[in-house]
């Protein structure tokens, strides 16, 4: 069965610091792997999608990696504004199903 | 031009009573998803709908059925509600499980209260 597991669950950084969040799933058997930014009392927003057979993929400040034979992924976001402030989620699609199973999500917190 | 759209954004009701939450999809999607949000915001797919059929249904109490009526449309009821349906309910859409690149949309949500 697989688990995502996301940390750290919160993170309170200057506004200008770079930083990493982290994203492990248990069974690298996976289709793709999706980053979606959720601000308090809205939906998802997809922010980055790793196909399983990509190393990378980048949006303007935002890098996400992914190394599947270890089960990890990493969100790297570069100069953090007040704006980014929000819960960062990773979902992984297994198999050959539609299901994305979510991880726990990392709260951020960017202080001016 | 909203890509996926929920209806009511919020909803407070009754322990036992009967409501349904509607979303749609202009994205020309072909399958579509109903996730629920728990206190801890913990997000866990219930239903997915490719092309009107029924793919994916997880362990749900059979008091949730959902309907596909189009492509573009699935609606969600919840009969008989109880305290722990509480949550917030998220609708999404893709294209087909085999057609990359596969990401999905996800509508805004509808909080649902149960009192």
């Amino acid at each position: 069965k697989q688990e995502v597991t996301q940390i750290p669950a919160a993170l309170s950084v200057p506004e200008g610091e770079n930083l990493v969040l982290n994203c492990s799933f248990t069974d690298s058997a996976i289709y793709n792997l999706q980053w979606f930014r959720q601000d308090p009392g809205k939906g998802l927003t997809s922010l980055l999608l790793i196909q399983s057979s990509q190393r990378e993929q980048t949006s303007g400040r935002l890098n996400a990696s992914l190394d599947k034979s270890s089960g990890r992924s990493t969100l790297y976001i570069a100069a953090s504004q007040p704006g980014d402030s929000a819960t960062y989620l990773c979902a992984v699609r297994g198999g050959a199903t539609n299901k994305l199973i979510f991880g726990t999500g990392t709260l951020l917190a960017v202080q001016p | 031009d909203t890509a996926v759209s929920q209806t009511p954004k919020y909803l407070v009701t009754q322990m036992g009573n009967d409501k349904s939450i509607k979303c749609e999809q202009n994205l020309g999607h072909d399958t579509m998803y109903w996730y629920k949000q728990d206190s801890k915001k913990f997000l866990k797919i219930m239903f997915s709908y490719n092309n009107k059929e029924l793919i994916i249904n997880e362990t749900v109490p059979n008091r949730f059925s959902p309907k596909s009526p189009d492509k573009a449309h699935l609606n969600l009821h919840i009969n008989s509600l109880e305290l722990g349906d509480s949550a917030v309910y998220f609708c999404a859409s893709s294209q087909p499980p085999l057609a990359a690149p596969y990401e999905q949309y996800f509508g805004p949500g509808t909080r649902l209260t149960v009192t």
